[in-house]
């Protein structure tokens, strides 16, 4: 257990949708990360929040955001849902403001569904 | 632009047998780091390493050994006796250190190896 918990595990639902993911780091942890996995793409860095504020931008679509909030959980928005958007998406947290200084430790991941 | 090719897309080994994952890494520049995570059955990404340019020892820690070459862009990974709870998907990747430019310290990952170990 890496002590980061996502919410829902799993999610199904239809493409125009809107859906939020949600991520509590470990205790301690300031920064939170979201990856994207999937078959066609791999593992995508999406985004990065430490304490608050945003800390690195990946390959993130317009149709996502993401924001980190006072007592350092994170939300993952995904809107206008696409068929290709279906994948895992992971949350990892860290003690420190980059991967080079610090572990990064993953929840278990949502895996969303768009049908 | 950073880049980490795992050409092993999968490799299955019988228990007890010694197996190395490839990985090599290309990147412009000079500071970087190197990582290799694992993702077992259930799903979670578990950090087994993480190596800077300038450090070229190699390092073992149990059943598990990092050869890091940067004459060839190498960082591979070698698990002797292999186990079936070695079974898993197995990621490197890259980060580059780009000092001041903050939010460029982002890990690229490679695509994975999938090892399957046969009892």
């Amino acid at each position: 257990d890496s002590g980061v918990t996502q919410t829902p595990k799993h999610l199904i639902t239809a493409t125009g949708q809107r859906v939020t993911l949600r991520c509590s780091p470990r205790s301690g942890d300031l920064s939170v990360y979201w990856y994207q996995q999937s078959l066609d793409q791999g593992l995508q860095f999406l985004i990065q929040y430490y304490n608050g504020e945003e800390r690195a931008k990946g390959n993130i679509l317009e149709r996502f955001s993401a924001q980190q909030f006072p007592d350092l959980h994170s939300e993952l928005n995904l809107s206008s849902l696409e068929l290709g958007d279906s994948a895992l998406y992971f949350c990892a947290s860290s003690p420190t403001d980059s991967p080079n200084t610090g572990e990064l430790f993953f929840g278990e991941g949502s895996r969303l569904t768009v049908l | 632009a950073q880049k980490v090719t795992q050409a092993q897309t999968e490799i299955s080994v019988v228990e007890k047998e010694d197996v190395t994952l490839d990985c090599v890494y290309e990147t412009r520049d000079t500071t970087y780091y190197l990582f290799w995570y694992k993702q077992p059955p259930s799903g979670e990404l578990v950090f087994l390493i993480r190596r800077n340019s300038f450090d070229e020892q190699n390092e073992i820690s149990g059943r598990y050994s990092w050869n890091f070459q940067k004459s060839t862009s190498s960082f591979n990974f070698t698990i002797t006796a292999s186990q079936v709870v070695d079974s898993a998907v197995y990621f490197c990747a890259l980060s580059e250190a780009q000092g001041s430019n903050f939010g460029n310290e982002k890990l690229t990952f490679g695509t994975g190896t999938r090892l399957t170990i046969i009892p």
